[in-house]
């Protein structure tokens, strides 16, 4: 079956600049997850849906970062005014079960877009 | 807060030698464990998970890890390589209701 798949594969924009990103999960997948992975690091949590509704935002790094997910399936991670900073690869992920406390199920990477300010 | 330690960026190792990926972790509370591996320009994938019962979990590709409670450690194993398993491999922490916390992972290179 399909995959996680996240569009653009890559990304290039001037600072300043506004870009949007997108993640399609695994088809039934109830939660969705979003990473940020910098050059020589291991991925970097974000936010995390359970539905439509945003369960943990806690690692959006400022409020120029935002994401939706309006219909509990597609989601968008929205990026305002990038900065040079913000050049990463961002990682989706879904995960049958919502990670709830004492459950944990297996995540599904996609693999990534690559986002690069200028 | 949780935190995982990958004691080893690199690790160069001859095809067909065993290799041991090193991983640490810090948490007040029971947790899950996981490793993935990342091959180049690919998405993270599975190798395998540690959620409870038997301490030595078996993976894909060969590859397996123990868990050892006491000194808090999930090492990756496998007893020998082929140039296929040249890629990053990530340890993981899932503490239950916060998300996973990966460590900064180790590249593995397998030299013919």
């Amino acid at each position: 079956g399909a995959g996680v798949s996240q569009t653009p594969s890559n990304k290039v924009t001037e600072k300043g600049k506004y870009v949007e990103l997108r993640c399609d999960p695994i088809s039934g997948h109830t939660a969705l997850y979003w990473y940020r992975q910098s050059l020589g690091q291991g991925p970097e949590f974000l936010i995390y849906f359970q539905g439509t509704g945003a369960a943990d935002d806690s690692g959006l790094p400022n409020d120029r970062f935002f994401a939706v997910r309006p219909e509990g399936s597609v989601s968008t991670l929205k990026i305002q005014r990038t900065e040079r900073g913000d050049s990463a690869v961002y990682l989706c992920a879904s995960s049958y079960l919502p990670g709830l406390a004492g459950v944990s199920d297996t995540q599904y990477f996609g693999p990534g877009t690559r986002l690069t300010v200028l | 807060a949780q935190s995982v330690t990958q004691l080893d960026s690199q690790v160069p190792v001859f095809e067909e030698a065993p290799v041991e990926l090193r991983c640490n972790y810090s948490s007040s509370v029971s947790v899950y464990l996981f490793w993935y591996v990342q091959y180049p320009n690919q998405g993270l994938q599975l190798l395998l998970k540690y959620l409870s019962g038997s301490t030595l979990v078996k993976g894909i590709n060969g590859f397996e890890a123990e868990f050892n409670k006491s000194q808090t450690s999930f090492h990756l194993r496998k007893p020998s390589v082929h140039i296929s398993d040249t890629a990053e491999y990530f340890c993981a922490v899932h503490p239950g209701n916060t998300p996973l916390v990966f460590g900064k992972g180790t590249r593995l290179s397998v030299i013919a």
